[in-house]
């Protein structure tokens, strides 16, 4: 079994300030986890991927999340953000090996950011 | 240009008015699946696919079927649609290990 868990449904930041999105996830096996990105009316796009690589992850536009084991979490962050990093963001994980197919998403975190 | 397609992207059916949601790629990848987006409970997987012949449930499966008779094509089929199916659908597919690549979403309205 495996669930992801997105410990802030909304998020609230000033231009030019960190953003910290926080995900715990719970996995039987060997987890890949993401992080993926939807913009208003927008589809899904890819953020970043951790696959059993390094536990630094670096994504697009500045992203980067960490993979903890021990705390089972992966949070994302960004040093500064930006007006166009408002959007809702998804945690999700998979696990390597046959049922790679079952995603399980986290209920979402939507991310304001203020002038 | 590497993409999933879904079609059509926009549907207003009416209940018990059987439906198919296309869904295509161009990559070779073997997963393939669908999910569901409503306000509040994020994306929930319908069904996955393995490979060709391969598929199995997700978290909400009642109500759709779906099938997998070549690699490229996945439809998701309502075959009797109700307004609880109303929905934004997304389709996606990976390679193992990799990342998965979403379709541009469906939006159904089921009166």
């Amino acid at each position: 079994a495996q669930s992801v868990t997105q410990l802030d449904s909304h998020v609230s930041v000033s231009e030019g300030t960190p953003v910290l999105l926080r995900c715990n996830y719970s996995s039987s096996y060997s987890p890949s986890l993401f992080w993926y990105v939807q913009h208003p009316n927008k589809g899904l796009q890819l953020l970043l991927k951790y696959t059993s690589a390094a536990t630094l992850v670096k994504g697009i536009n500045g992203f980067e999340a960490e993979f903890k084991k021990s705390e089972t979490s992966f949070h994302l962050t960004k040093p500064s953000a930006h007006m166009s990093d408002a959007a809702e963001y998804f945690c999700v994980v998979s696990n390597v090996g046959t049922s790679y197919g079952k995603l399980t998403f986290g209920q979402g975190t939507i991310l304001t950011v203020h002038p | 240009e590497a993409q999933v397609t879904q079609n059509p992207r926009y549907l207003i059916t009416v209940t018990g008015k059987k439906l198919t949601v296309t869904c295509s790629q161009n990559m070779n990848h073997e997963y393939m699946s669908w999910y569901r987006q409503d306000p509040g409970l994020g994306l929930r997987q319908i069904y996955y696919s393995m490979n060709v012949e391969v598929t199995d449930k997700g978290d909400v499966p009642e109500g759709y079927k779906v099938s997998r008779k070549e690699k490229r094509n996945f439809p998701l089929i309502l075959e009797s649609p109700s307004p609880n199916q109303t929905s934004l659908y997304f389709c996606a597919s990976s390679s193992i290990a990799a990342e998965y690549y979403f379709g541009p979403g469906t939006r159904l309205t089921v009166l």
